[in-house]
């Protein structure tokens, strides 16, 4: 399966300031989504990274909140904006392979805790 | 609103026993499931995927699907310490993405 990185893997950071992650795939992926896993919780879909044009948010999240980027095949950004503590989280990037039948692969995360 | 439902455990066998895992699924279009296992501060780990009716089977795993039931389980036999973990179950949605259950904490005691 691809190789995921992203960066930074954890952070510590002040309310209101902003933050982006990095997603990295060393190879061509079609299928890039964010998702946020929450203090005891289970995984919440932020939105899909298209590229080329703006991600799809889920209900929940906005663009001005959670701005992505996705230049290319391989790379994608998610900045958290303006946080408050409620952002605290774990932030997933995943894929999914060409030619798979509809498994998601994960990147470590990146541990977030805002003051 | 789709949804995944899973018992949140903790579910605790010894071990050497079988773990019996649930999940129930609302979308009834749905068709492939599958079972993550995710490790404290660790990212979720696919261990198996089932897209048919029936059981499917590999090495100590086996999953079962019941689509008109809406329904998904892993077993885990000879269950060990190691399989002490959350496991995730997902659903497979038609925009690419997978809906995620809460998770079941298993805990195997030596």
């Amino acid at each position: 399966s691809a190789v995921i990185s992203q960066k930074p893997s954890r952070d510590i950071c002040q309310r209101g300031t902003s933050l982006t992650i990095q997603c990295q795939v060393d190879s061509q992926v079609t299928m890039m989504f964010w998702y946020r896993q929450q203090p005891g919780q289970s995984l919440t879909l932020i939105a899909t990274a298209n590229q080329g044009s703006e991600a799809t948010y889920e209900s929940g999240f906005v663009i001005d909140k959670f701005p992505i980027s996705r230049p290319n095949l391989t790379f994608s950004t998610l900045t958290v904006s303006n946080m408050s503590p409620e952002d605290s989280s774990i932030y997933l990037c995943s894929v999914e392979e060409p030619g798979s039948t509809g498994e998601l692969f994960f990147g470590e995360g990146s541990r977030l805790t805002v003051l | 609103q789709k949804e995944v439902e899973q018992n949140s455990g903790p579910l605790s066998v010894p071990e050497g026993a079988i773990a019996s895992l649930n999940c129930t699924y609302s979308d009834r279009v749905s068709q492939s499931f599958f079972w993550y296992r995710q490790y404290s501060g660790k990212s979720p780990e696919l261990i198996m995927s089932i897209y048919s009716n029936g059981d499917k089977e590999d090495g100590r795993f086996t999953a079962q699907l019941n689509k008109a039931s809406q329904y998904v389980s892993l077993l885990i036999r000879d269950s060990q310490p190691s399989d002490s973990a959350t496991y995730l179950c997902a659903v497979h949605q038609s925009q690419g993405n997978l809906i995620f259950g809460k998770g079941t904490k298993l805990s195997v005691k030596p």
